[in-house]
């Protein structure tokens, strides 16, 4: 099992819809980083999070650290936040860096 | 700033070449980070330096692969002989800590093609 598991795989919207995309990790963490890879193949960090919620413009990130589970969402989604979405965890005791990713969430959002 | 450089972008070799690829850091970040990324196994931690000291290379698959970081602006990563399987992107990533928000900054990335 993989210790950091993304939902779903995959996903199409339509244009404006509220996206959520979620992870789940089995190990303890320090930190939990979303991350955006563009279709060109370039990596934005979106959000780093420890706790509680954080928003920039329409992205919104919570993490449930009890649950060991974040939840990325997307309002009024556009054709221009298709992307693979990634979510990573820093290992808590581990390495400063040693970041452990999900297999990515492929976002499609059509016109 | 240019953000981090990494050259070159595209490298396409045979088999039993050495492949060396190159990092240019975000000036004063003090970590820097190589990852590698395939279809099947998707995104996975290389080698990480802090302060030109390597950390933690516990993610280098074998002896073929080596790191260096002489300087704080410069680092490379070295496959020395190449092969297929090793074909992937290859992207350095670097960070500063101490700052309210340990983000770690992509490169473009590296393509790797091992024929």
């Amino acid at each position: 099992k993989n210790e950091v598991e993304q939902s779903p795989q995959n996903l199409t919207a339509q244009e404006g819809e509220f996206i959520t995309i979620n992870c789940s990790y089995s190990v303890g963490i320090s930190a939990l980083h979303w991350l955006q890879q563009h279709p060109g193949g370039g990596i934005v960090s979106l959000f780093m999070l420890s706790s509680g919620k954080k928003k920039h413009g329409r992205l919104i990130a919570t993490i449930n650290i009890q649950e060991k589970h974040s939840s990325l969402h997307i309002t009024a989604s556009h054709p221009r936040d298709s992307a693979v979405y990634i979510c990573a965890v820093s290992h808590y005791g581990g390495s400063q860096g040693n970041l452990i990713f999900g297999k990515g969430t492929k976002l499609s959002v059509k016109p | 700033d240019a953000g981090v450089i990494q050259s070159p972008r595209h490298e396409v070799t045979e088999m039993g070449q050495e492949v060396t690829l190159r990092c240019k850091p975000i000036s004063g970040h003090d970590y820097l980070f190589w990852y590698r990324q395939t279809m099947m196994r998707g995104l996975e931690l290389l080698i990480y330096f802090n302060n030109n000291v390597p950390i933690d290379d516990s993610g280098m698959p074998e002896d073929r692969f080596s790191a260096k970081m002489p300087n704080a602006s410069f680092s490379t990563l070295k496959i020395q002989p190449s092969e297929p399987r090793d074909s992937a992107v290859y992207f350095c990533a670097s960070s500063l800590l101490g700052s309210s928000y340990n983000e770690q900054f992509f490169g473009p990335g590296t393509r790797l093609t091992v024929l």
